[in-house]
């Protein structure tokens, strides 16, 4: 899988948009980008994913530019809830059903 | 709606004994995933299964062993223990039905096993 350049940490305030980026500039054609975010210890949680479109919805919003090279994980209006470590997967290749591979994600933090 | 259900959420076992997670997937969905995190540490990849085959393996140790049964749940079996063991074990599930790279995996809670 196409490794993912995130940073290790954002401030966010609460009730604004929080904008995370993610490089991915070796992807591959056929490989989908996803988003999974983690709050403390609990189970990884799937946000959203797409391939080359922006997709939407009722968690987040995935801009992924034109060229594929990067992506940015929008949250129109942070809570404190939205606390968590967000991690950018590329999906597609490398084994014969494709697993997440989670590398070093983003910890977000949503101040009050 | 149904999630992915692990149990036990945890487990304590002293070094040298045996342990099995269990791992009950969302209602039609065909493949399991396994993941492993230490503290401090990203999940780490350890084994897949498709229809109740293999179908990945990551760095999961010999000691380890897993298998998925006729109604899907899957079962990680650990022999052994060592203390670096202890760690959080997620169970992930998926479906097939749009293809490999198109479907999402939904995680479980996890079982939080430690070795004393």
């Amino acid at each position: 899988d196409a490794k993912t350049t995130q940073p290790p940490s954002m401030d966010c305030a609460e009730g604004r948009a929080a904008n995370l980026p993610c490089n991915h500039s070796t992807i591959s054609g056929n490989e989908y980008v996803y988003w999974y975010r983690q709050i403390h210890s609990q189970g990884p949680q799937y946000i959203i994913h797409g391939l080359k479109n922006n997709e939407t919805n009722e968690m987040a919003s995935l801009i992924i530019t034109e060229d594929r090279k990067s992506s940015t994980l929008i949250l129109p209006h942070a809570t404190l809830r939205d606390t968590a470590v967000y991690y950018c997967i590329v999906r597609g290749s490398g084994g014969s059903n494709y697993k997440l591979t989670f590398g070093k994600g983003t910890l977000l933090t949503v101040n009050p | 709606a149904a999630g992915v259900i692990q149990s036990p959420r945890h487990l304590i076992k002293e070094k040298r004994e045996t342990a099995t997670l269990k791992c009950y997937p969302i209602p039609r969905h065909d493949t399991v995933y396994w993941y492993q995190q230490g503290p401090g540490q990203d999940p780490q990849f350890l084994i897949s299964f498709y229809e109740k085959m293999q179908s990945d393996k990551g760095s999961i140790p010999d000691r380890f062993s897993a298998q998925q049964f006729s109604d899907y749940h899957s079962e990680l079996n650990m022999s052994s223990l060592e203390l670096g063991d202890s760690a959080l074990y997620f169970c992930a599930s998926s479906s097939t039905d749009r293809g490999w790279r198109n479907t999402e995996a939904f995680f479980g809670q996890g079982t939080r096993l430690t070795v004393v």
